[in-house]
């Protein structure tokens, strides 16, 4: 997962408590994304930015809010913790999408 | 609706055998299918990408197929190592716009 890394890697939060996911790149690629992995689910598109300036919704973003800080960095914001949010959640980059996307390692967060 | 299914949802196979994972969508209209090998606890890392007018492509001893008339694609393993234990995903991008849409995953075990 070189060239894309999230912080923290692992997350614990009560409900209603709010947090930031970071994930930053260093291949200066356009586009970024943020999923969410459950088990016997696919991932699934929460937000996305296609360049610098820009985000729009994804397939699940409800509850979510994300901050194209600057080319390299993407984050996710969730605002009041809720149990469903518990997940495993990566950051992925790609020069735009119709090419390869590059995984970061993953953010596991636990809501109780 | 768009969809991803993988089959067969878990394998085990001897190391040295090899194995075909398959992958069947309804995504229209198709742009590009890829394979994502994930190990345990890591992202996603790419294995194959393939446009519709692609049939094959080979990455090591990996080998993927496409018939974008039945929408089905397979991987193929050859010779498989210990270190092929690991989920193997299948993602279809539509060409109308921003959407990828990730299958499950076929979990794979390789034993000694």
């Amino acid at each position: 997962n070189a060239g894309v890394t999230q912080t923290p890697k692992f997350q614990v939060l009560k409900t209603g408590q709010s947090m930031t996911l970071q994930c930053a790149q260093d291949m200066n690629h356009n586009s970024m994304y943020w999923y969410r992995q459950d088990p016997g689910m696919g991932l699934r598109l929460i937000y996305y930015s296609a360049s610098e300036g820009t985000t729009d919704k994804g397939e699940v973003p409800n509850g979510y809010n994300v901050s194209r800080l600057n080319k390299r960095e993407f984050s996710l914001r969730l605002e009041s913790a809720a149990p469903s949010q518990t997940s495993v959640y990566f950051c992925a980059i790609s020069p735009g999408w119709s090419y390869e996307q590059y995984f970061g390692p993953g953010t596991r967060l636990t809501v109780t | 609706k768009n969809q991803v299914e993988q089959s067969p949802q878990s394998l085990i196979i001897l190391e040295g055998k090899n194995c075909t994972l398959q992958c069947n969508y309804t995504v229209s209209p198709f742009s590009n299918l890829r394979w994502y090998k994930q190990d345990t606890g890591r992202g996603p890392v790419s294995l194959t990408i393939m446009t519709f007018s692609e049939n094959t492509k080979s990455n090591g001893r990996y080998t993927a197929t496409l018939d974008a008339d039945t929408k089905q694609s397979s991987l193929h393993i050859t010779a498989s190592q210990l270190s092929d234990s690991a989920s193997y995903i299948c993602v279809v991008s539509g060409r109308d716009g921003n959407q990828f849409y990730f299958g499950t995953g076929t979990s794979l075990t390789v034993i000694p």
